[in-house]
């Protein structure tokens, strides 16, 4: 079983739709979680990290659960900036795993 | 904020040459690094975790003896593929791990395209 576990996508949405991510991670004692956003052919950057509490970041919002080991994402009022792969990162013993990312496409 | 630099972008070489990938950590310390390997519509793999000073640890399946990583100082660690071949073609990253900001704060080079013809 894969450490992290994402649905592949791909996510076609108009803009201005409210779309929603989950990651599921195998290993209960990960410490902490992460968002990254990769775009086409580049290196993946950090979009937010995810707190117990939940965390938001402009249109952004971030959802841990401990108790059914998975994560969200949700995306509000999409812009076709918004477009690009979404990678689920657990951080477990000084290791980073990533799921394989979720791909969204914000259409016009 | 961090960067991480890492050079050079993009290299082609002949089958059976060796290529060197430079990570450098550019305003922190960096005790530890990852490499990664991502073919293409594919996932991060983790290649390998280098610790400055130490031996790498290599995940199940990659030949260390293929990929040699040295982490000489706490701002550079180097991916050498040796006698690579076609199927060596990839988009390999580096990232590094902040050690001042708690060690779980993770920096992503730009990474570098190697094709091997």
């Amino acid at each position: 079983r894969k450490e992290v576990e994402q649905d592949p996508g791909p996510f076609n949405v108009p803009e201005g739709a409210t779309v929603a991510f989950n990651c599921t991670y195998s290993n209960s004692a990960s410490q902490s979680f992460f968002w990254y956003r990769q775009d086409c052919r580049k290196e993946p950057k950090l979009l937010m990290s995810v707190y117990s509490s939940g965390n938001e970041d402009g249109r952004f919002t971030a959802q841990l659960n401990r108790a059914s080991q998975y994560i969200s994402l949700l995306i509000r009022d999409s812009k076709l900036s918004d477009s690009a792969t979404y990678l689920c990162v657990a951080y477990n013993f000084n290791k980073f795993y990533f799921g394989s990312g979720t791909k969204l496409n914000v259409k016009p | 904020g961090a960067v991480v630099s890492q050079h050079p972008s993009r290299v082609i070489c002949k089958s059976g040459t060796s290529v060197k990938i430079e990570c450098r950590s550019l305003d922190f310390q960096a005790t530890t690094m990852f490499w990664y390997r991502q073919f293409p519509k594919k996932s991060l793999m983790l290649m390998a975790t280098s610790n400055e000073g130490s031996k790498a640890t290599y995940e199940q399946g990659v030949e260390k003896d293929k990929f040699l990583i040295n982490h000489a100082s706490l701002t550079l660690s180097t991916l050498t593929v040796t006698s690579a071949h076609p199927e060596d073609s990839s988009f390999y990253i580096c990232s590094a791990s902040d050690a001042g900001a708690g060690g779980n704060t993770i920096y992503f080079g730009e990474g570098s395209w190697l094709t091997v013809v």
